[in-house]
């Protein structure tokens, strides 16, 4: 079965770093998708990607966040200047027409 | 803006009932309605979805049913199990895809 395979697991960085959260969209997949869950709440959309442009964002994806296919294949998610804040689970989503949505297992992030 | 609210946001069931979960929904645009199943540390799995065309959907002992009018949704699992136990979110989507809104989640404890 096709997967969203996202690196690293867990990522730890000093506030104030950049860091960049990695996907590999399944491959057939046209729309893309970066999601946040802070501990034990919902899942919150920040960002989706069509066509190698944002097609929608919300108000937590400001001016530190980008995203970016770099080379065709990966999709990446760049937080600028991380604040203790922006410590959560990351998932890479994707949709296909007749998959509907699929998840990464995510990547955890931790702000110290 | 959109929204989506999930209740119980905690249910707890003797493995072999039946479990129910609601949704309403705030954006009379949204037109596809996914169910997620999230087990500790994992990313959400797709494990049902409706479309606006559709009032009501099986696969096995997960069914979604779906009222455009009230905007409500749920999700009926029967003779439930312990591997049941997750929690599950509702989402709703616009046409287009571009944008999924979350419930805040039901956790589902089913006890053996």
């Amino acid at each position: 079965e096709p997967e969203v395979t996202q690196t690293p697991s867990h990522q730890v960085t000093q506030m104030g770093q950049e860091v960049i959260l990695r996907c590999v969209p399944i491959s057939n997949h046209l729309y893309f998708y970066w999601y946040r869950q802070i501990l034990g709440q919902k899942v919150e959309f920040l960002v989706s990607f069509y066509n190698n442009e944002i097609s929608e964002k919300s108000e937590i994806f400001d001016d530190q966040f980008s995203v970016e296919r770099p080379d065709g294949s990966n999709f990446t998610l760049k937080i600028r200047s991380t604040k203790l804040e922006d410590s959560a689970m990351y998932f890479c989503a994707t949709y296909g027409q007749g998959d509907g949505y699929t998840f990464g297992s995510g990547t955890r992030l931790t702000v110290v | 803006g959109e929204n989506v609210e999930q209740h119980p946001s905690t249910l707890s069931v003797q493995e072999g009932d039946s479990a129910v979960i609601k949704c309403t929904y705030s954006d009379s645009a949204s037109n596809y309605f996914p169910w997620y199943k999230q087990e500790l540390g994992k990313g959400p799995q797709l494990i049902i979805d409706i479309r606006s065309n559709v009032g009501e959907k099986k696969d096995q002992r997960i069914a979604v049913t779906l009222n455009k009018t009230a905007k409500h949704f749920s999700l009926h699992i029967t003779e439930t199990q312990p591997e049941d136990s997750a929690v599950y979110f509702c989402a709703a989507s616009p046409p287009g895809g571009f944008k999924t809104i979350f419930g805040a989640g039901t956790r589902l404890f089913v006890k053996a």
